[in-house]
């Protein structure tokens, strides 16, 4: 299974813009990049996904590097409501599961 | 807008007892999942399940674990002889197509004594 790496934690102010980095160097081409998220008490959630371009919808955005190496998660205006643990994970063509980190701890402050 | 279900949300069994978790996936999906989460640790894959068969299945699915579809809504999970450590929070997912996005439940919390 191909790894993601993503900081522990990150902090935010309510209606910043909040960008959550993720590291993925062994990506291979037919790897899909997925962001989740852990809302406190509940089970995940999705958020978005990409391949090679760019990628937005009413919850994010998600910034693919052209290497794809790497990606960034971008919340435009971090509510209260977006504390979570944000888990970026890789897909590929052969399965279906989910494989879940650690993921990036958010928080979000008044 | 639809939701995945999950009864009960609390279930405290005795070691070595059989337990059931229900789950109600969206209506027109076809592809369903359990997951679960030791308390503090990671969301962790158990089983993939689509026409009525398992599709994939991690190491920690054992004997012990049964998947099943009884009829057009429910899919459940049994544990058929409970162990201490599998104390966790267990989360059904189902999908509409394959490696489409999944939509979680909101859990069963499972303590065995």
């Amino acid at each position: 299974d191909a790894k993601t790496t993503q900081p522990n934690s990150m902090e935010s102010n309510e209606e910043e813009p909040v960008h959550l980095p993720c590291n993925h160097s062994t990506i291979s081409g037919t790897d899909y990049i997925h962001w989740y998220r852990q809302l406190p008490s509940q089970g995940p959630e999705y958020v978005i996904h990409g391949l090679t371009s760019n990628v937005n919808n009413r919850m994010a955005s998600l910034a693919i590097a052209e290497d794809r190496k790497s990606s960034t998660l971008i919340l435009h205006r971090a509510t209260l409501r977006d504390a979570a643990v944000y888990y970026c994970i890789l897909r590929d063509r052969f399965t279906d599961k989910l494989i879940f980190g650690t993921g990036t701890r958010l928080q979000v402050f008044p | 807008e639809p939701e995945v279900t999950q009864t009960p949300s609390h279930q405290v069994t005795q070691m070595g007892q059989e337990v059931i978790l229900r789950c109600v996936p969206i209506s027109n999906h076809l592809y369903f999942y359990w997951y679960r989460q030791i308390l503090g640790q990671k969301v962790e894959f158990l089983v993939s399940f689509y026409n009525n068969e398992i599709s994939e299945k991690s190491e920690i699915f054992d004997d012990q674990f049964s998947v099943e579809r009884p009829d057009g809504s429910n899919f459940t999970l049994k544990i058929r002889s409970t162990k201490l450590e599998d104390s966790a929070m267990y989360f059904c997912a189902s999908s509409e197509a394959l490696r489409s996005e999944q939509f979680f439940g909101p859990g069963t919390r499972l303590t065995v004594l």
